[in-house]
């Protein structure tokens, strides 16, 4: 199975808000509520943002929201901040053969 | 606090066997439903799942990459073991343990990460 496809970039404004889509197939996004993402500072390890499509760890703001369409999984900031400024993965549950998949990772710039 | 911790080395000659060990702590992997997996990513920033190991023993590993890859747990020590034979240049990257967990259904997310240890494959 190929990689989830994520935009390469994304930019906005402080204050606004921002979507970033994460396309996989029927037999992975569209098949589970299990898709987590990940938020990666330069030189960082990635670190948990969402779990299971929508569900936010106790550590994690309101500011980050996630949500399914078919195939496809969507990552919303609101109310951006400098802070924010990293790369986003998008990881899949893809069944017991294949476990998960990654997207390719979307580059967040605060302008 | 739950932490995890990767150590090996950070050059190995291409056909060389790779060991890394993740030594963790806050939790055990005696408890039911934890899991520990092994993640790397390439120098182009591509995350890819490699193996994982529960606290039932169950192993799986990447389809791509199984023939090369074994992954032990030291359940005292709180350690797990990755080795990768017949190292490649295309293995170079950095590679990261982390927890996973069986919530609401199988292991599916990955909470916390450790610091990850980059290793290059060069002769």
């Amino acid at each position: 199975q190929s990689a989830l496809t994520q935009p390469a970039s994304v930019s906005g404004s402080p204050g606004q808000s921002i979507t970033i889509s994460c396309t996989g197939s029927s037999s992975d996004v569209g098949s589970y509520n299990f898709v987590s993402w990940y938020q990666q500072h330069p030189g960082k390890a990635p670190k948990l943002i969402i779990f299971e499509t929508f569900k936010r760890p106790p550590d994690i703001t309101r500011h980050f929201s996630g949500s399914k369409t078919g195939n496809t999984a969507s990552l919303t900031i609101s109310g951006l901040q400098a802070d924010d400024e990293a790369e986003y993965f998008c990881c899949s549950y893809a069944g017991s053969t294949t476990f998960v998949l990654f997207g390719g990772g979307t580059k967040l710039t605060v302008l | 606090q739950v932490t995890l911790r990767e150590s090996g080395p950070a050059l190995v000659k291409p056909t060389e066997t790779l060991t890394l060990t993740c030594s963790f702590s806050g939790f055990s992997l005696s408890t039911s439903g934890m899991c520990v997996s092994w993640i790397r990513q390439s120098p182009g920033k591509a995350l890819e799942w490699l193996a994982f190991i529960d606290w039932v023993d169950d192993k799986q590993y990447a389809t791509s990459l199984q023939t090369r890859l074994t992954i032990a747990k030291d359940t005292d020590k709180s350690q797990v073991v990755l080795t990768m034979t017949n190292m490649d240049p295309v293995d170079t990257g950095t590679y990261y343990c982390a927890r996973a967990v069986y919530s609401s259904g199988p292991y599916n997310w990955f909470d916390p990460w450790g610091q990850g240890i980059p290793v290059t494959v060069s002769s």
